[in-house]
């Protein structure tokens, strides 16, 4: 199977900051990833497919990059509401893997 | 819109089974494919299994596979998540999402997920 292995597993960062997730695939998976972002007591919420298209409603100050084996997830200017959680996904495949996540707090 | 609304929390004693319901409204059921996922108190994301409703056919996790069982009807558009065997381990919360998929040469592909459920908290104890 297919490890998806998120860094780092916690972020501290401050409002406004420029902050990047990564995600890595134990083999190539060509662009076939997801970012969630979850709150806590909530469930997850979809922000990106295809590594790097946004959802309808998702703000523009989320982008998604990368193919084969590495991704990122970055947010330009870390807003309040983005303190959170965040997931990545390997889909297109009979079992659908999630990384270990990476909250992101306030420093 | 898509509603994805679960069946209400649970107490079960190790080694019982566990059933889940996730009913969908306001859109077609049976044409995507319904995923259970769960959630263990402070912990990530772990894809359980899913169903293709229109065809009937299920993928598992290794993990889950003997101890799921995934089914769906399509007549009330619900589908429904079984586990057996329960143990503390099985603490979690349990959500059934909706996603797409794809028709692979032996089986069928499952793509993200972009509804979810309200979720479902169950507690094993004895």
């Amino acid at each position: 199977d297919i490890q998806m292995t998120q860094s780092p597993s916690t972020l501290s960062a401050s409002v406004g900051d420029r902050v990047t997730i990564t995600c890595r695939a134990s083999q190539s998976i060509s662009s076939w990833l997801a970012w969630y972002q979850q709150k806590p007591g909530k469930a997850p919420k979809l922000l990106i497919s295809r590594a790097s298209s946004l959802e309808g409603g998702v703000p523009s100050r989320f982008s998604g990059s990368g193919s084969g084996t590495e991704f990122t997830l970055t947010i330009s200017s870390l807003q309040p509401d983005d303190f959170a959680t965040y997931y990545c996904q390997l889909y297109n495949s009979y079992s659908l893997t999630f990384g270990g996540g990476t909250k992101v707090e306030i420093k | 819109q898509v509603q994805l609304v679960q069946s209400g929390p649970e107490v079960k004693k190790p080694g019982s089974s566990l059933k889940v319901s996730c009913k969908a409204s306001g859109d077609t059921f049976n044409t995507y494919a319904i995923s259970w996922v769960r959630q263990a108190p402070g912990q990530g994301l772990e894809w359980m299994g899913g169903i293709i409703p229109m065809y009937g056919t299920t993928n598992y996790a290794q993990k889950f596979l003997g101890r799921v069982t995934i089914t769906a009807d399509e007549s009330t558009s619900t589908a429904y998540m079984e586990l057996s065997s329960l143990r503390s381990e099985d603490t979690a919360v349990y959500y059934c999402a909706r996603g797409s998929w794809t028709p692979k040469k032996d089986y069928f592909s499952y793509f993200y997920m972009d509804v979810w459920g309200t979720g479902t908290t169950v507690s094993v104890s004895s």
